[in-house]
């Protein structure tokens, strides 16, 4: 398995701002993953990361409003741009290991 | 595209007893692997039991333990001997094997688990 670390935990944001949230490994992994899950709804992917390429982002997800970093195999942020309060979810990074994935805690995220 | 379907929004069972979770799923793979997740109330996502499709004994994690049927693409989760911990919301979720390229979960809409003391 990996432990995950996810920062912040929480964050109330004012809309128009950007929050970047980062993603902490213990170990070095190829693949990443970025997921929201909206109020009451199921998981949904919004990109996968790997070390040294572009973010693939799912339909419905663009780079301008969700842009991506992976510098290295350990770390991966997620900034949620221009936000508005349709943007208030849970946000989860996950990482690959022996074709199962396993989550971090999540950032809950309310944009007021 | 691979769907997955979680027909029981909400499902109760007293402590100690047995309970199963019901997901279906649609895909025109012969490889793939199915999960279950669980997510209590602290939001953590938690993998519950994984289950490649090529075989064909069922997976078992303790109290936890699987009905694979392909044929039927069913993958209903059993929790025998109910404990309060186990009161969550539970996720199926379809992945396609690594030779297929995109390795991204597709997951179905959750079951709310509540045990009754």
């Amino acid at each position: 398995s990996a432990v995950i670390s996810q920062k912040p935990s929480r964050d109330i944001c004012q809309r128009g701002t950007s929050l970047t949230i980062q993603c902490q490994v213990d170990s070095q992994v190829t693949m990443m993953f970025w997921y929201r899950q909206q109020p009451g709804q199921s998981l949904t992917l919004i990109a996968t990361a790997n070390q040294g390429s572009e973010a693939t982002y799912e339909s419905g997800f663009v780079i301008d409003k969700f842009p991506i970093s992976r510098p290295n195999l350990t770390f991966s942020t997620l900034t949620v741009s221009n936000m508005s309060p349709e943007d208030s979810s849970i946000y989860l990074c996950s990482v690959d290991v022996s074709e199962t994935q396993y989550f971090g805690p999540g950032t809950r995220l309310l944009v007021l | 595209a691979q769907t997955v379907t979680q027909s029981q929004p909400e499902m109760s069972v007293q402590e100690a007893e047995t309970v199963t979770l019901s997901c279906t799923y649609d895909t025109s793979e012969s490889d793939y692997y199915l999960f279950w997740y669980k997510q209590p109330p602290s939001r953590q996502m938690i993998l519950v039991i994984r289950q490649e499709a090529y075989k064909q004994q069922n997976a078992t994690e303790n109290r936890f333990s699987v009905n694979f049927q392909k044929a039927a693409k069913s993958f209903s989760l059993k929790i025998s001997d109910s404990q309060l911990g186990d009161a969550a919301m539970y996720f199926c979720a379809y992945r396609r094997p690594p030779w297929e390229g995109a390795q991204k979960l597709v997951f179905g809409q959750g079951t709310r688990l509540t045990i009754n003391p």
